[in-house]
C-alpha cells in the first residue's frame, strides 16, 4: 500500500539548533500535511499546504510543498525542548477524503 | 476539542480471540477513520468512513472489519486477533467546519497487546 517515506527516522539535536525533515511520496498530492504528535497523544496539525512551490510559516516552524508534488519539508528554526516529538508528513486525496501519512520523524532535543 | 472518545484506551488479549475498539464523536462529523501506529511505519489507515453504512478499506485492512451504524460511533473488530495486530490504534475524524482542508481531529489512542 502507499506509504510517505520521511527522513530522518529520528533525531537529536541540542536546544536553539535548527532542524529540518523532509518527506517523499511515489504520488502526487495537492494537498500536504504536516502534524506533531506529543508523547502519549494523537497527532495534531501543525502546517496545511495547498499549492505547488508554496512556502507557510507558522511560528518557528515553515514548510514547503515541493515543485513535483511528491514532497514537503518542514523546517523547525531555534528548537525548544517542547518540540520534542514526533513530526508525521501527510497527503490529502481530497476525491476520496483518505489522508495518507509518514512514517514519522521522532525529535528529541537536548537541553 | 473534537468530541472523540476511543474505547478502551488499554486491552490485552490472547491470539485467535474477538476484539472490537469503538470510536464515539459527539458532533455529527461525516468522516471518520482508523488507523494503527507501530515504530517504522508510522500511521497506517485501516479502514475509514464517508457516512452512515459507507465505508472502505485503507492500506492495512487484512484482519479488520469496521461498522457505522450510527453518525457518532464507528467499530473497528478484529475478529481473530494475531501478535501482529499489537498496535496503538488511533480513531479519527474529518471536520468539514475546520479552517484548514484535508485536516483530521484524532482521539487518544487504544493500546492493543496480543500475547
Amino acid at each position: 500500500g502507499q506509504q510517505l517515506n520521511q527522513s530522518p527516522q529520528s533525531m537529536f539535536i541540542q536546544e536553539g539548533e535548527d532542524v529540518s525533515m523532509n518527506c517523499t511520496s511515489s504520488s502526487i498530492f495537492n494537498t500536504w500535511l504536516w502534524y506533531k504528535q506529543d508523547p502519549g497523544e494523537g497527532p495534531v496539525l501543525l502546517i496545511a499546504l495547498y499549492k505547488a512551490g508554496e512556502l507557510t510559516s507558522n511560528g518557528r516552524l515553515t514548510a514547503q510543498f515541493g515543485i513535483t508534488r511528491k514532497d514537503s519539508f518542514l523546517n523547525i528554526s531555534a528548537s525548544i525542548p517542547s518540540d520534542v516529538g514526533i513530526y508525521f508528513c501527510a497527503g490529502f486525496d481530497g476525491g476520496y477524503q483518505k489522508v495518507t501519512f509518514g512514517t514519522g520523524t521522532k525529535l528529541q532535543v537536548i537541553p | 476539542d473534537a468530541g472523540i472518545t476511543q474505547s478502551p484506551r488499554h486491552k490485552v488479549t490472547e491470539t485467535g480471540t474477538p476484539v472490537t475498539l469503538r470510536c464515539h464523536q459527539t458532533e455529527n462529523h461525516r468522516y471518520m477513520y482508523w488507523y494503527r501506529q507501530d515504530p517504522g511505519h508510522g500511521l497506517r489507515l485501516i479502514h475509514y468512513s464517508y457516512g452512515v453504512k459507507d465505508t472502505d478499506k485503507g492500506e492495512v485492512s487484512d484482519g479488520y472489519s469496521v461498522s457505522r451504524s450510527k453518525t457518532e460511533d464507528f467499530l473497528l473488530t478484529l475478529e481473530s486477533a494475531t501478535s501482529s495486530q499489537t498496535s496503538v490504534y488511533f480513531c479519527a475524524i474529518g471536520d468539514s467546519n475546520s479552517r484548514f482542508y484535508g485536516e483530521l481531529f484524532f482521539g487518544e489512542g487504544s493500546r492493543l497487546t496480543v500475547l
